[in-house]
C-alpha cells in the first residue's frame, strides 16, 4: 500500500518569498493534516480537514499560511510571505477517519523548508 | 502549562539497559494516549497505543496513570536500534481526534 506522498522533499527560499507543499494521502483515507515540526520540538497541528471541509485551523498563521484540500483528496498548503521562524519541516499525515480516538494516522516524510 | 511536557533528554544508557520515560498531560479529560517513535530525520510512526490497564509489547510497556496524569515507556533490554526520539500523544475530548504531541524525549543507546 501507497503511503502519504509529499513534495517537495526540500526547499530553500529567501524570506518574504512564497512556497507551496502538495501531499497525496493514502487513498480511501478521508482525513489529513498538516503539522509543523521545528527542530527539536514536537509536531504541531496546523491543519486538518475532513474530506473538502476544515475541522480544525486554530493554529494555522492565517495571515501568511493557507491550504486547500480542493476535492477531498490531494492537499496544498502554502506559505506568503515567509519568514525565518516558518523554517521548519511540514508534515502532512492521514487517517481512515476521524472520530475513532485510535484511529492510526500515518505521515509522510515531511517537506524540509529553510528561509533565508 | 504545556498540554504535553516530556523530558527532552538526551538519556544515554548501554545496551542490554532498562530505560523509562514520562509524559505529563494537563487535560484530565484526555482520553486516548500513544508513543511515536521518530528516528532522525525521519517522519514520526506508530510505536504503541497506552491502555488504562497498561500494555506490553515485546520488550516495550506502555503505563497510563490518571490520577497523577501521566504515561510512561519502559523499555527493556535496550537495543542500538533503539535509539531515536520518544513522542508522547495525547487526544483530548471535543478536539476532533487532534493529535497533541509532546517535544519528544531523545534516546541514545550506546554499545
Amino acid at each position: 500500500e501507497a503511503g502519504v506522498a509529499q513534495s517537495p522533499r526540500y526547499k530553500i527560499i529567501e524570506k518574504r518569498q512564497s512556497v507551496a507543499f502538495w501531499c497525496n494521502p493514502i487513498s480511501g483515507h478521508a482525513t489529513l493534516y498538516w503539522y509543523q515540526q521545528i527542530l527539536g520540538q514536537g509536531p504541531k497541528l496546523l491543519i486538518q480537514f475532513q474530506n473538502n471541509g476544515v475541522v480544525d485551523d486554530s493554529q494555522l498563521p492565517k495571515d501568511r499560511f493557507s491550504a486547500e484540500r480542493l476535492k477531498g483528496v490531494d492537499s496544498t498548503l502554502k506559505i506568503q510571505p515567509a519568514k525565518l521562524e516558518d523554517s521548519a519541516v511540514y508534515l502532512c499525515a492521514s487517517s481512515l477517519h476521524r472520530g475513532t480516538p485510535r484511529n492510526t494516522i500515518y505521515f509522510g516524510e515531511g517537506s524540509w523548508l529553510t528561509v533565508v | 502549562r504545556k498540554e504535553v511536557e516530556q523530558d527532552p533528554g538526551p538519556f544515554n544508557v548501554p545496551e542490554g539497559a532498562t530505560v523509562a520515560f514520562n509524559c505529563t498531560y494537563s487535560n484530565s479529560a484526555s482520553q486516548s494516549f500513544f508513543w511515536y517513535r521518530q528516528d532522525c530525520r525521519k517522519e514520526p510512526k506508530l510505536l504503541m497505543s497506552v491502555y488504562s490497564s497498561g500494555n506490553e509489547d515485546g520488550r516495550f510497556t506502555a503505563q497510563l496513570n490518571r490520577a497523577s496524569q501521566y504515561i510512561s515507556l519502559l523499555i527493556r533490554d535496550s537495543k542500538l536500534s533503539d535509539s531515536a526520539t520518544y513522542l508522547c500523544v495525547v487526544i483530548s475530548p471535543g478536539t476532533a481526534s487532534k493529535l497533541t504531541f509532546g517535544t519528544g524525549t531523545r534516546l541514545q543507546v550506546t554499545l
